[in-house]
């Protein structure tokens, strides 16, 4: 069965700083996967998602992730923090016609 | 764009009344998902269509809960009776399709409450 996993509760950065979220995944054959935000008392916003033969994926407000198929990881990064980008963000796998979303990071960016 | 759209977007009510949530998804999308979401339990899906049919509900945690989707641009969530453990925020997702690339987007919740 394809799962996620995304080992940090939370994760503290100054801003200006740059910033990783960890993901770490397990799928049979071709993965899907996707990066989504959540802001308080808003749904989820899709970030950006990995497709194949791409390793670094470019995504919304300047956030890009890794894909590393030798260490099955997908990790989120920005270069540069801002206090904005403080929010939960979740990893996710298409598992047959459903997508497995990781627990959450929660990311603070201090000022 | 407008995007999907969920109603109520707070409820409130005593246990053993029966709760109705709505949602419209974005014009065009194909399917359409139901999650619960709780500190506890994290994002959990309750249920999902596709063009309208329902393809998998074993997601939904009780016969006291039940999902329908009537057409194209409408669905509802039914809890009855509601019970305290309930309380939660409820999302709908829509996508284009079940395709495995293609992204879901959310509404903003409805956020129940049972007394």
């Amino acid at each position: 069965a394809q799962s996620v996993a995304q080992p940090e509760d939370q994760v503290n950065v100054a801003e200006g700083n740059p910033l990783t979220v960890k993901c770490t995944y397990s799928v049979s054959g071709n993965p899907y996967l996707f990066w989504y935000v959540q802001y308080p008392n808003r749904g989820l916003q899709f970030l950006l998602k990995y497709i194949t033969g791409d390793n670094l994926v470019k995504g919304s407000y300047g956030f890009e992730a890794e894909f590393n198929k030798s260490q099955t990881s997908f990790h989120l990064k920005k270069p540069s923090a801002l206090v904005s980008d403080s929010a939960l963000y979740f990893c996710a796998v298409r598992s047959g016609f459903k997508t497995i979303f990781g627990a959450g990071t929660r990311l603070f960016v201090k000022a | 764009d407008a995007g999907v759209i969920q109603s109520p977007r707070h409820e409130v009510t005593e246990m053993g009344q029966e709760v109705t949530l709505r949602c419209k998804p974005i014009s065009g999308h194909n399917s359409l998902f139901w999650y619960r979401q709780t500190m506890m339990r994290g994002l959990e899906l309750l249920i999902y269509f596709n063009n309208n049919v329902p393809i998998d509900d074993s997601g939904m945690p009780e016969d006291r809960f039940s999902a329908k989707m009537p057409n194209a641009s409408f669905s509802t969530l039914k809890i009855q009776p509601s019970e305290p453990r309930d309380s939660a925020v409820y999302f709908c997702a829509s996508s284009r399709s079940l395709e495995g690339n293609q992204p879901q987007h959310f509404g903003d919740g409805t956020r129940l409450s049972i007394l």
